[in-house]
């Protein structure tokens, strides 16, 4: 069963930081994309941030373009999401997300969902 | 970048009706690169339907989708008491990798 579990929410002070992280299993998560979509309180859905699966394609939405820095690690299954210089516009449930298994390169659509991770930018 | 257009932005309807949401695309979406997704209060999104027509695994087959180009839909026959949530659709046929529409809410009338 494939599972994707975040952690490291919060709340955080505008300018500050935080890091996401996701654990994943029931699948090889190395061969696997891997995306950030958020989702703001009451609102739609946002992609966030992409890598490709060996780390070497990676892409943000310009809202978090030289705020946002993904990454993953292969041989601990984990996807990472280090967020710095935060704003209240950043308040959100942020997802981690897999591809699908019927499309080819970096575009496709999420089949499977972490649970959310929970993030507030608040004094 | 292609912007996509969720129409209407509520539904009301009763249970054993049929729904039809409709997602128009500020271009051609190629090689019909379109999903939907379904999401309840305080869960994640689920995948419904992808490639435009696709059921994805263990979806009912009341759920269907249609459309090429710039329009598509996504349709609910007989709804049941679960159907009723927020419906998303995204187009992964153009950079950036994914973009979503605003989500119609399909509510119990």
């Amino acid at each position: 069963e494939v599972q994707l579990v975040e952690s490291g929410g919060g709340l955080v002070q505008p300018g500050g930081s935080l890091r996401l992280s996701c654990a994943a299993s029931g699948f090889t998560f190395s061969t696997f994309s891997m995306n950030w979509v958020r989702q703001a309180p009451g609102k739609g859905l946002e992609w966030v941030s992409y890598i490709s699966s060996s780390s070497s394609f990676i892409y943000y939405a310009d809202s978090v373009k030289g705020r946002f820095t993904i990454s993953r690690d292969n041989g601990k299954n984990a996807l990472y999401l280090q967020m710095n210089s935060l704003r209240a516009e950043d308040t959100a449930v942020y997802y981690c997300a897999r591809r699908g298994m019927s499309c080819s390169g970096s575009n496709c659509y999420v089949e499977y969902w972490g649970q959310g991770a929970l993030v507030t930018v608040s004094s | 970048e292609i912007v996509l257009t969720q129409s209407p932005g509520t539904l009301s309807l009763s249970p054993g009706e049929r729904a039809t949401l409709s997602c128009r695309a500020s271009q051609t979406v190629s090689s019909s690169y379109l999903a939907w997704y379904q999401q309840k209060p305080g869960q994640a999104p689920r995948l419904l339907i992808y490639g435009a027509s696709s059921r994805a695994t263990g979806i009912p087959d009341r759920f269907s989708g249609s459309g090429s180009g710039t329009d598509f839909t996504l349709t609910i026959t007989r709804l049941e008491p679960e159907d009723f949530a927020v419906y998303y659709c995204q187009q992964y046929g153009s950079s950036p990798p994914i973009t979503f529409g605003q989500g119609t809410r399909l509510e119990i009338k």
